[in-house]
């Protein structure tokens, strides 16, 4: 079964800090997504790779970096963290091509208070 | 443009009451339509899936969805719902302009009442 690991399920930074949110699938998948989650708005993705080194930005990319070295791992940085970053962020991946046959992976989701 | 809509934020049904929560979509060409269900601290977890054939599709926990073109709509079901299914569900459409990327819905957040 794939799994999606994020590495921690609550962070607290404070404002300005740089933030490192870290993803790992299993699964050899070459696509892998970060969303933030928030109440009333559903998910947004803020960036996508579809292999290593290769990334594409989301519909709110701005305050935020990926990094993706190894194709299992996907970085999702906050350069210099501000409170309305405060938010759940969800990793994700699936095959790429193929996103009816292999449908997105989810983690169980970061929680990030920036205060 | 592509786009999403669920109507209803938040419901509350009783339990063993029977479900539906909607989902209509805007989009180009025949989309994948997929169901997700977000329980209480845990990630998106894939109830079922669409892209041609019957239109009434079933998933998991008993779940199905049924697909109407004419109404550009993909409603999710359940005939009688348990205290386990209270979480947040999102329905999602794709891709979106060759590439894997999928259009999220904002959510319906279920509540079960015994």
């Amino acid at each position: 079964d794939v799994k999606v690991t994020q590495s921690s399920r609550y962070l607290v930074k404070r404002t300005g800090e740089k933030v490192f949110l870290e993803c790992v699938q299993d699964m050899d998948h070459e696509n892998m997504f970060w969303y933030r989650q928030d109440p009333g708005l559903g998910l947004r993705l803020i960036y996508f790779s579809y292999d290593v080194k290769m990334k594409e930005k989301g519909d709110i990319p701005e305050g935020y970096s990926v990094s993706r070295e190894k194709k299992e791992r996907f970085s999702l940085i906050l350069e210099s963290a501000s409170t309305n970053q405060t938010s759940m962020y969800l990793c994700a991946s699936n095959r790429r091509g193929s996103s009816y046959n292999s449908p997105l992976h989810f983690g169980n989701g970061t929680r990030l208070t920036v205060t | 443009a592509q786009s999403v809509t669920q109507p209803d934020i938040h419901i509350t049904v009783s339990e063993g009451a029977s479900l539906e929560l909607r989902c209509n979509y805007s989009y180009g060409a025949t989309p994948y339509l997929f169901w997700y269900v977000q329980s209480p601290g845990q990630g998106l977890q894939l109830l079922l899936k669409y892209f041609s054939g019957d239109t009434l599709v079933q998933g998991i926990k008993g779940f199905e969805a049924e697909f109407k073109r004419s109404q550009s709509s993909f409603n999710l079901r359940k005939p009688s719902v348990h205290w386990s299914d209270a979480a947040e569900y999102f329905c999602a459409v794709g891709p979106l302009y060759n590439t894997d990327k999928l259009i999220f819905g904002t959510g319906t957040r279920l509540q079960v009442f015994p």
